[in-house]
């Protein structure tokens, strides 16, 4: 079955205690991005990548880091969480950027306490 | 910047209604668009694509239309079902690399 996977789908953590979401596609997608979505505010991108080991940010990059080391897989690292970044993280691909269709993973529902 | 706004915020009809979601937005340039529906604390689950060269696309009970002159683009759902209770989300693409979102209808349908 064609999806997006990400892991975990829930976590609850403390301030400052590094962390990583990760992201992986079975489509053979080049393009992969993260989204957060917040109440008020809809889903924002924080990081997009149009191919391995091309990564570039979006709209809200500030306090996250990404790596796109294989295709299939896009993981959403937080160095230092804050309690500003308790959200729900999606992840989303495409076959390209651009004109393509895009698919979105199940959210992971992040909280930092 | 693409803004892009989705009225009603809310809606509620009973089951069997034909219903209509409006999305608008104020740039043109753009390259598609898609609408999602989002069920509570789930995924966005893709409904439909429509390319700007396109005005329409279909799928089962769901037409989605787009026109780009007015800036609208409409969900069209048919027979509702109180299975199409959801969030609806419309998002439009405009080689930012992102999607731009809206907000979202939450539509209910009743019994």
């Amino acid at each position: 079955e064609a999806q997006v996977t990400q892991n975990p789908r829930y976590l609850i953590t403390v301030t400052g205690k590094k962390l990583t979401v990760t992201c992986s596609q079975n489509m053979n997608h080049e393009y992969m991005s993260w989204y957060r979505q917040d109440p008020g505010l809809g889903l924002r991108q924080i990081y997009y990548s149009m191919n391995v080991e091309v990564t570039d940010k979006g709209d809200v990059p500030e306090g996250y880091k990404v790596s796109r080391k294989e295709k299939r897989n896009f993981p959403l690292i937080l160095e230092s969480p804050s309690p500003n970044q308790t959200s729900l993280y999606f992840c989303a691909s495409s076959f390209s950027g651009g004109n393509y269709e895009q698919y979105f993973g199940p959210g992971t529902r992040l909280t930092v306490t | 910047k693409q803004e892009v706004t989705q009225i009603p915020a809310a809606l509620s009809v009973p089951e069997g209604e034909n219903l209509v979601l409006n999305c608008s937005f104020t740039d043109s340039a753009i390259y598609n668009l898609q609408w999602f529906r989002q069920d509570p604390g789930k995924g966005l689950t893709s409904l439909l694509l429509i390319q700007s060269s396109q005005r329409e696309q279909t799928s089962g009970r769901l037409n989605a239309s787009l026109d780009k002159s007015s800036g609208r683009s409409t969900l069209y759902i048919a027979a509702s079902q109180p299975g199409d209770s959801a969030t609806y989300l419309c998002a439009f693409n405009t080689g930012r690399r992102a999607l731009t979102f809206g907000s979202g209808t939450r539509l209910q349908v009743q019994p």
